[in-house]
């Protein structure tokens, strides 16, 4: 996972609430994603962002939501628009977007 | 239907024992396919990285191989370790991150 941290491992959200999932790198990297991955399925791309102050959404953005204020961070909310919550979620980040990936340990999220 | 297709879906092998996981796909426009290993709960981490005029790529005891004209790619791996018990996950580029597509990966257990 080298440089790059995501936190808490584990989340529990509540009906109707927002929850906020940290993703944090001291790669120097300009470019940083957000991937969703459910059981038998690939993952699949949330946002992205190439650079700071800039997002672009990916494949299902749809109920979430993130900032790039720092090169950094990359933090990702999950808000009570998002029905079905419950997945792995994994962050990573690349030196631009064309060079590899080097993801985090992840973050799985459940729904009380 | 997804764009990128693993098999076999899940494989048990013994140590010490070869093994070869297939990736076939139809994503286009092709610039690389990267196979990823993936401990349970934890980011997959990089293995290879082939391009279009790459036929085969070794990384100690992963080899893989691509065929750009039937869109197949395999992971070979050779005496095999408890250690390599893991999903192995293919990952097919268009040529920038955001594009890329994931295959739902291999879950490969390795017994004593």
């Amino acid at each position: 996972d080298g440089g790059i941290t995501q936190s808490p491992k584990y989340l529990f959200r509540k009906e109707g609430q927002n929850v906020t999932l940290s993703c944090e790198q001291n790669l120097n990297h300009d470019a940083m994603y957000w991937y969703r991955q459910d059981p038998g399925q690939g993952l699949r791309l949330i946002y992205y962002s190439q650079i700071v102050n800039d997002f672009q959404k990916g494949d299902i953005a749809e109920g979430y939501s993130v900032s790039r204020e720092k090169k950094e961070s990359f933090p990702l909310t999950v808000t009570s628009a998002q029905k079905n919550p419950t997945a792995f979620y994994l962050c990573a980040s690349s030196r631009d977007n064309k060079n590899i990936q080097y993801f985090g340990a992840g973050t799985r999220l459940s729904v009380l | 239907k997804n764009q990128v297709e693993q098999s076999p879906q899940s494989l048990i092998i013994l140590e010490g024992k070869n093994c070869t996981l297939q990736c076939n796909y139809t994503v286009s426009p092709f610039s690389n396919l990267r196979w990823y290993k993936q401990d349970t709960g934890r980011g997959p981490v990089s293995l290879t990285i082939m391009t279009f005029s790459e036929n085969t790529k070794s990384n100690g005891r992963y080899t893989a191989t691509l065929d750009a004209d039937t869109k197949q790619s395999s992971l070979h791996i050779t005496a095999s370790q408890l250690s390599d018990s893991a999903s192995y996950i293919c990952v097919v580029s268009g040529g920038n991150n955001n594009d890329m597509r994931f295959g739902a990966g291999t879950r490969l257990t390795v017994k004593p």
